[in-house]
């Protein structure tokens, strides 16, 4: 097993700016699901690919968007960065229908 | 609607048990998961329960789960030092396509 990895580990980025985190999951898993924490927060859901389509999502604005690639990597875009999109950004992969999450380390945005 | 909720904090000696517990909202849950993260790192599954389930024990872990009060415990016995962490209470809802997440609760043991 590879466990999932994700890059890069950090980010600063300025108000208004576009970013692109990427993951790769765990072999042998065909869902990744993207996640925000806020400091002292739990993950917040933001959406879950699988078989390279959308096909859950959280509330957060159009300006998250997503990509799963049939290797089963993905990547989470953020446009028009605002100041509360620092957060810890983390990805997860699965197998669709449950047994949990196999979480990268995440990627440490900061919106200055 | 989708919620979890967890309590805060949690203090306990070192070699007691410590009993975290949480509630949710959403009767549709297919699988309740424990998750723990210790600082600067992602989440580790610990351990999870099928709804049809009411306990899972595994080794120093056990999960109670009653369905009809939507609420999810973890026990873990020996608690040692290296347990230290913020443990998150999830449920899988919407088919397995989305898991919701409580706030995580702070467990300290105190040598």
């Amino acid at each position: 097993e590879t466990g999932v990895t994700q890059s890069p580990t950090h980010l600063i980025k300025t108000r208004g700016q576009q970013v692109t985190l990427r993951c790769s999951s765990q072999s042998g898993h065909n869902t990744v699901s993207w996640y925000q924490q806020a400091l002292g927060q739990g993950p917040q859901f933001i959406f879950q690919y699988y078989r390279e389509e959308e096909n859950g999502r959280g509330n957060f604005p159009p300006r998250f968007s997503g990509l799963q690639f049939p290797n089963y990597s993905s990547e989470l875009n953020v446009n028009a960065l605002e100041l509360d999109d620092s957060a810890l950004y983390l990805c997860a992969s699965s197998l669709v229908g449950g047994g949990g999450y196999t979480f990268g380390s995440g990627t440490r945005l900061t919106v200055v | 609607g989708e919620d979890v909720e967890q309590s805060l904090f949690l203090s306990v000696r070192e070699g007691d048990s410590s009993v975290i517990n949480c509630t949710y909202t959403d009767s549709s849950s297919t699988y309740l998961y424990w998750y723990k993260q210790e600082p600067g790192a992602g989440l580790q599954l610990l351990t999870y329960i099928f709804s049809n389930m009411d306990m899972k024990q595994d080794q120093r872990l056990t999960v109670l789960l009653n369905k009809k009060d939507k609420h999810l415990s973890l026990r873990i016995a020996d608690t040692q030092t290296g347990d230290s962490a913020i443990y998150f209470c999830a449920e899988s809802i919407d088919g397995g396509f989305k898991t919701i997440f409580g706030a995580g609760t702070r467990l300290f043991v105190k040598a």
